[in-house]
């Protein structure tokens, strides 16, 4: 069975880069088929995916935060990882790292992370 | 891209069916048979109940069922119990490669 978990800091200052981490335990990342996603959700609001990469190491993003996002992976840690450059108080969200299937569906989520966007 | 429009809340009692449906566009919904749907209950992550509009994945009861018509899937759960309260979501592959969510649907079962 598939686990994902995110790490990273819980707390990132304004205009600073937000980095998170996503461990996958119980299978590759190396695995062709799937994309490694990530989706955020602001407390009380909705879900927004944010990007993906496939394991062949092409990515795609939100056009709303593309300039912003940089999704890799390091399968030789069988991990992949997020960048979110130049954070406000607006990027403060439950983070989700998530298993994509054929770039159309999230089939496996980590628990989620709560990032705060604070000085 | 903007997201897909979902009600934000429906209800129904033990036993009924209720449909919460998720309008999207030509380049995203009308174009693709790639929706999916996802539950999600408080301070848990979500869960995949429908994809490719009307395929449930293993383990998912028979009670939910997906359709689309035109730039409209539907998410129908029937025979609701009370453990089906949660917020639902939509998503939708788009013509630019990217995926969008819905605004989401808060089911309360009465």
């Amino acid at each position: 069975q598939l686990q994902l978990q995110e790490s990273g800091p819980r707390l990132v200052k304004p205009s600073e880069t937000l980095s998170l981490t996503c461990t996958s335990s119980g299978g590759s990342i190396s695995t062709s088929y799937y994309s490694w996603g990530w989706i955020r959700q602001p407390p009380g609001k909705g879900l927004e995916w944010i990007g993906s990469m496939y394991y062949s190491g092409s990515t795609y993003h939100n056009p709303s935060l593309k300039s912003r996002v940089t999704v890799s992976l390091d399968t030789s840690k069988n991990h992949f990882s997020l960048k979110l450059s130049s954070v406000t108080a607006a990027d403060t969200a439950f983070y989700y790292c998530a298993r994509q299937v054929n770039r159309r569906r999230f089939d496996y989520w980590g628990q989620g992370t709560l990032v705060t966007v604070s000085s | 891209q903007s997201a897909l429009t979902q009600p934000a809340s429906v209800s129904g009692s033990p036993g009924q069916s209720i449909t919460i449906s998720c309008t999207g566009t030509s380049n995203d919904v009308g174009d693709y048979n790639y929706v999916s749907w996802y539950q999600q209950h408080p301070g848990k992550a979500p869960k995949l109940m429908i994809y490719d509009v009307y395929n449930r994945p293993s383990g998912v009861s028979d009670r939910f069922s997906g359709s689309k018509s035109g730039n409209t899937a539907s998410l129908t759960i029937s025979g609701l119990q009370a453990e089906d309260e949660a917020d639902y979501y939509c998503s939708s592959y788009t013509s630019s490669s990217t995926l969008v969510f819905g605004g989401g649907t808060k089911l309360t079962v009465l």
